[in-house]
């Protein structure tokens, strides 16, 4: 089955970039997802890109895709303390009945 | 709107004791699914229903039932609790499957 990858913790400056990486086995995945997690909360869908692009801007959020490598990534700009949270890596193969989520990456932003 | 509603929100139970976690939601999705949460290992699906009267398993089923008597509705059972199955569970929905996950916001089992 597919198999999804994050590193589990980022520590940023407020007003620095962030840079989330995600690793994922499955070359006929179609649909990949962020999720941001808040604590004590559910989690939202922050961002999404196609699998037949390869970047999507969505104001602070950058979304890179590198197919050959299996490697997506989400860029945030201008870090803010509000951003602190669990970022989630989510993808759709081909049976689409079934998102595969990371294990989450945790963001601390610091002042 | 409520979207996704789960309850309880937290609940303790003894290994042995059977319980019912509940979701509903309001938005004539016709994808709805269970996750569970553990640390360092994300969300993994338990089950999962593409509509009224079919479900089907996901990744780790065992010890866990679903049905799916209504749109809205879509239970999930604990048989025997373990207290392998202490977690958070998170209940989810979509217009259809692919789209976007609508998540509620949790429960927190502790099975001692």
């Amino acid at each position: 089955g597919e198999d999804v990858e994050q590193s589990l913790f980022l520590s940023v400056r407020e007003g620095d970039s962030s840079v989330i990486n995600c690793t994922y086995t499955d070359s006929s995945s179609t649909y990949l997802y962020w999720y941001k997690q808040e604590p004590g909360a559910g989690l939202q869908l922050l961002t999404y890109i196609f699998s037949n692009m390869d970047m999507k801007q969505d104001q602070r959020l950058t979304v890179l895709l590198n197919k050959k490598d299996k490697h997506l990534s989400l860029r945030i700009a201008d870090t803010q303390t509000g951003d602190s949270a669990i970022y989630f890596c989510a993808v759709i193969t081909g049976t689409a009945s079934k998102l595969t989520f990371g294990t989450g990456t945790r963001l601390q932003v610091t002042l | 709107n409520a979207g996704v509603t789960q309850t309880p929100k937290f609940q303790v139970l003894k290994t042995g004791q059977s319980m019912t976690l509940q979701c509903a939601q309001d938005m004539n999705h016709e994808y709805m699914s269970w996750y569970r949460q553990d640390p360092g290992m994300g969300l993994r699906l338990i089950h999962y229903s593409v509509g009224a009267g079919i479900t089907d398993q996901g990744e780790v089923p065992n010890g866990y039932n679903v049905s799916r008597s209504t749109t809205e509705d879509f239970p999930l059972r604990l048989l025997s609790a373990a207290p392998s199955q202490t977690s958070v569970y998170f209940c989810a929905s979509s217009y259809k499957s692919g789209s976007e996950l609508f998540f509620g916001e949790g429960s927190r089992l502790t099975v001692l």
